[in-house]
């Protein structure tokens, strides 16, 4: 299984609601990633966890609040989130400690009304 | 730090023409070098990459790279553009084992014009 699955497909959402994205992958792959995807732009990159821990926070603001509660599985919470936060939010998953390459899920278009 | 630079966020080519996309690097060190490719809603798919042995790459749809380290470059090339290659394509530098970080090119969005 070479797949990174990612739910929901769409969400809608207001300003003041919490809501949670998920990614999940069974490669064995013990890095996974959240990166922010606005249009016609590069991801940029959230958050990174190695071996089911926070390694790197790229200064994301509070309101977006990571957890990997296995190795398998990324969650991204979801709070009080403004309208610039609308884009498309893209999890990966890799080996640690080799060439980097990442394997991208097919994504969460996130509208935040 | 390591660095990026696609040449053209927009190229058209015909049906049937050589498709050629730009990537320009920059490293301190060895890098290591993918391309990706993004259909319209959809994730990152990678195409191919180079890390040691053979600078020309081969990979998915046809696609192939060469590995050039005197010009800091890895062009994405394909002989012959069919309309399904239209889509956005960004390429990445990875410079060290297990650095965790991919730099990404701005992208270039390719269209192929029947």
């Amino acid at each position: 299984d070479t797949e990174v699955t990612q739910t929901p497909k769409h969400l809608v959402m207001g300003m003041t609601n919490k809501k949670s994205l998920k990614c999940e992958q069974h490669m064995g792959h013990r890095a996974m990633y959240w990166y922010k995807q606005k249009a016609k732009k590069p991801p940029e990159l959230m958050f990174v966890y190695s071996y089911e821990k926070l390694s790197i926070n790229e200064s994301v603001p509070s309101r977006f609040s990571p957890e990997c509660p296995n190795s398998s599985l990324l969650n991204l919470h979801l709070h009080a989130l403004q309208p610039e936060d609308s884009a498309l939010y893209l999890c990966a998953s890799s080996q640690v400690g080799q060439t980097n390459e990442q394997f991208f899920g097919p994504g969460t278009r996130l509208t935040v009304l | 730090a390591q660095s990026v630079t696609q040449l053209g966020s927009h190229v058209s080519v015909s049906e049937g023409a050589l498709v050629l996309l730009r990537c320009n690097y920059s490293s301190s060190v060895p890098p290591y070098l993918f391309w990706y490719v993004q259909y319209p809603n959809q994730g990152l798919q990678l195409l191919l990459k180079y890390t040691t042995g053979a600078t020309l790459v081969k990979g998915i749809n046809g696609f192939e790279a060469e590995f050039k380290k005197s010009e800091t470059s890895f062009h994405l090339t394909k002989p012959s553009a069919h309309m399904s290659d239209a889509a956005e394509y960004f390429c990445a530098v990875s410079d060290l084992w297990g650095a965790q970080k991919l730099v990404f090119g701005q992208g270039t969005r390719l269209t192929i014009n029947p």
